[in-house]
């Protein structure tokens, strides 16, 4: 365990259904990221939180919704997928200190969903 | 944030060092190079940074040359365990509203 918990470890979903994809870090960090990993490419940023608040969508299309409680829990609420968004979505969290080194980011295991 | 160069893959004995280059040509004075390692469907793993000064932790060395514009990391003694994607990014300290981008890294194979 990283100290970022990611559940399901894997999904099937079909196109007409409504899933959540939730994230829970113990680390104290007051940032956490979605990111997505497709088939033999490289990690592709989706969503940033910053102390709550998001402060990034990397054009991410609608059928995406993420939600951010508070800062230990992050969630992807997905609805109407493709069979193209089957992939690895991982979520990181993070220390945010404006003009200070960090130790780095903490991803979960990841979530591996498959749209059918 | 500057760009950085990987070669695509590379090899390594079980047992020897394995050393990755990246180049940061672009480099500014207050970006920082970041190694991360992803071994087969898991979450990115954080490995070592620095500024421009070699640094060493438990799992790795950083060496930045003294122009920052290229660096190397070195696993001393490479384990099949170290068989992953390496990537090398370059950034600014972490702030507010800003993320890590991801490139395609270096696969590295170690084999016995």
């Amino acid at each position: 365990e990283t100290g970022v918990t990611q559940t399901p470890r894997h999904l099937v979903m079909g196109m007409t259904n409504k899933k959540s994809l939730k994230c829970e870090q113990h680390l104290g960090h007051n940032a956490m990221y979605w990111y997505k990993q497709s088939a033999k490419k490289p990690l592709e940023l989706m969503f940033v939180y910053n102390f709550k608040e998001q402060t990034e969508n990397n054009s991410v299309p609608s059928r995406f919704s993420p939600e951010c409680p508070n800062s230990s829990h992050l969630f992807l609420h997905l609805h109407t997928l493709q069979p193209e968004d089957s992939a690895l979505y991982l979520c990181a969290s993070s220390q945010v200190s404006r003009g200070r080194s960090f130790d780095g980011y903490t991803f979960g295991s990841g979530t591996r969903l498959t749209v059918v | 944030d500057a760009k950085t160069t990987q070669p695509t893959s590379m090899d390594c004995a079980e047992g020897r060092a394995a050393n990755l280059p990246c180049n940061h040509s672009t480099i500014s004075g207050n970006e920082y190079v970041y190694w991360y390692r992803q071994i087969h469907s898991q979450g990115p793993q954080y490995i070592i940074h620095g500024l421009k000064n070699n640094e060493t932790n438990e799992m790795a060395s950083l060496i930045i040359t003294e122009d920052r514009k290229s660096s190397t990391l070195i696993l001393p003694h490479a384990t099949l365990r170290d068989t992953a994607v390496y990537y090398c990014i370059v950034r600014v300290a972490d702030q507010a509203g800003t993320a890590l981008i991801f490139g395609k890294g270096t696969t590295l194979s170690v084999s016995s």
